[in-house]
């Protein structure tokens, strides 16, 4: 079946400008997640949605960021009044429950890159 | 501070060798898995290996985990030029069984 899918693939933005990051997760898939990656650095954890409980944003960098999910399904990542800082890959990927005694496998989208001159 | 951290940062091999790859990390884990990462896009999972588990194979990849150590190990055999890669380490530390920490990663250039 179709993987996670994430849209923009390319975004750039000028700065102090908002914008808007979009994640389709594999159908089924009740945990979503959203990472950052700098260049040449590793993946910074910013959101965890599952199910319907209340997400973990304990990752989200500032107020700047915030992050929904409608339905239980698609996700948009916003990011307001973006800095040169914000600059990075941004990823989402899903898995099948998120809880458990364990770490479900997760599968990633391709990401939005994401400029800010 | 990173969870994870892999070495060496890069590795260049000739294709047919193999190549190994190191993570380290800090505290207790649920269980470790190894990703890839083409052109810095999206992550393919490779292997996921449990805690009581030490030692897992995929294909021509090997997976060892030493809990005593807090360290894991990355074995391709055979390498191609198509293995080129990222390679991350990822765990879950216990008491967390979604927030993934991922380390810097390992540049592996594996030439023809």
């Amino acid at each position: 079946g179709a993987g996670v899918s994430q849209s923009p693939s390319n975004k750039v933005t000028e700065k102090g400008k908002d914008v808007e990051l979009r994640c389709d997760p594999i159908s089924g898939h009740t945990a979503l997640y959203w990472y950052r990656q700098s260049l040449g650095q590793g993946l910074e954890f910013l959101i965890y949605f599952q199910g319907n409980s209340a997400p973990d944003k304990s990752g989200l960098p500032s107020d700047r960021f915030s992050a929904e999910r409608t339905g239980g399904s698609v996700s948009t990542l916003t990011i307001q009044r973006t800095q040169q800082e914000d600059s990075a890959v941004y990823l989402c990927a899903s898995s099948l429950e998120g809880r458990g005694l364990s770490t479900d496998t997760q599968y990633f989208g391709p990401g939005t890159r994401l400029t800010v001159l | 501070s990173q969870q994870g951290e892999e070495d060496p940062q890069a590795l260049s091999i000739q294709e047919g060798e193999n190549a190994t790859m190191n993570c380290s990390y800090k505290t207790s884990i649920n269980n470790l898995q190894w990703y890839r990462q083409n052109s810095g896009r999206g992550l393919v999972h490779l292997i996921l290996i449990r805690s009581n588990e030490r030692e897992k194979h995929s294909g021509r990849l090997r997976v060892t985990l030493d809990t005593s150590k807090k360290s894991s190990s990355l074995l391709i055999t055979a390498s191609r030029a198509a293995d080129t890669a990222s390679y991350f380490c990822a765990t879950d530390p216990r008491g967390s069984n979604y927030k993934l920490t991922f380390g810097k990663g390992t540049l592996l250039t594996v030439n023809p």
